[in-house]
């Protein structure tokens, strides 16, 4: 089966410290991989996406993503942790020849000032 | 502008009664999606339409039903609420049926009592 697992489902780290989100996929095809960010009561918003190009992928607010197949992991680093950054956030796995995404349970980052 | 917006933001109503969540996006897009998130945060694809034809319908009770009068509208109704029915329902459009990079809307929050 194609799947994603989020290996936390609570991070909490102190203002100006590193955040690292863990997300490892099943390997089944190709993928095309994706982190969201969810607000409290908002939507989801695309932070980054791989697609099979640079495996380092840099997104929006500072955060990137490193793919990396022997491991079939994409974990969402930032550097420094800022208080705005406390949201849920969600690993997505795209697999060739299926139209639905599929979503990780979610790691809900917590900023302590 | 809002992107994707969709109406109500908060619904609550009594177990039976119908109920309909209108959605429209305004970004040129040709697919349209229904996700369900339930109160764990866990998202599910419920439909998905490609320029008004439905294209995904996941294991969803037939009481379910939506709706696409035109490629920038997705409602979906539902009949005989159910206290499982209470959760947030996302809409969300890509640009084509192959696009990894979904924009949500602010999501509607429906109880069921």
């Amino acid at each position: 089966a194609q799947s994603v697992t989020q290996l936390d489902s609570h991070v909490s780290v102190s203002e100006g410290t590193p955040v690292l989100l863990r997300c490892n996929y099943s390997s089944s095809y190709s993928p095309s991989l994706f982190w969201y960010v969810q607000h409290p009561n908002k939507g989801l918003q695309l932070l980054l996406k791989y697609t099979s190009a640079a495996t380092l992928v840099k997104g929006i607010n500072g955060f990137e993503a490193e793919f990396k197949k022997s491991e079939t992991s994409f974990h969402l680093t930032k550097p420094s942790a800022h208080m705005s950054d406390a949201a849920e956030y969600f690993c997505v796995v795209s697999y060739t020849g299926r139209r639905a995404l599929t979503f990780g349970s979610g790691t809900r980052l917590q900023v302590q000032p | 502008d809002t992107a994707v917006s969709q109406t109500p933001k908060y619904l609550v109503t009594q177990m039976g009664n119908d109920k309909s969540i209108k959605c429209e996006q305004n970004l040129g897009h040709d697919t349209m999606y229904w996700y369900k998130q339930d109160s764990k945060k866990f998202l599910k694809i419920m439909f998905s339409y490609n320029n008004k034809e439905l294209i995904i319908n996941e294991t969803v009770p037939n009481r379910f039903s939506p709706k696409s009068p035109d490629k920038a509208h997705l409602n979906l109704h539902i009949n005989s609420l159910e206290l499982g029915d209470s959760a947030v329902y996302f809409c969300a459009s890509s640009q084509d049926a192959s696009s990894g990079e979904l924009f949500f809307g602010e999501g509607s929050r429906l109880t069921v009592l």
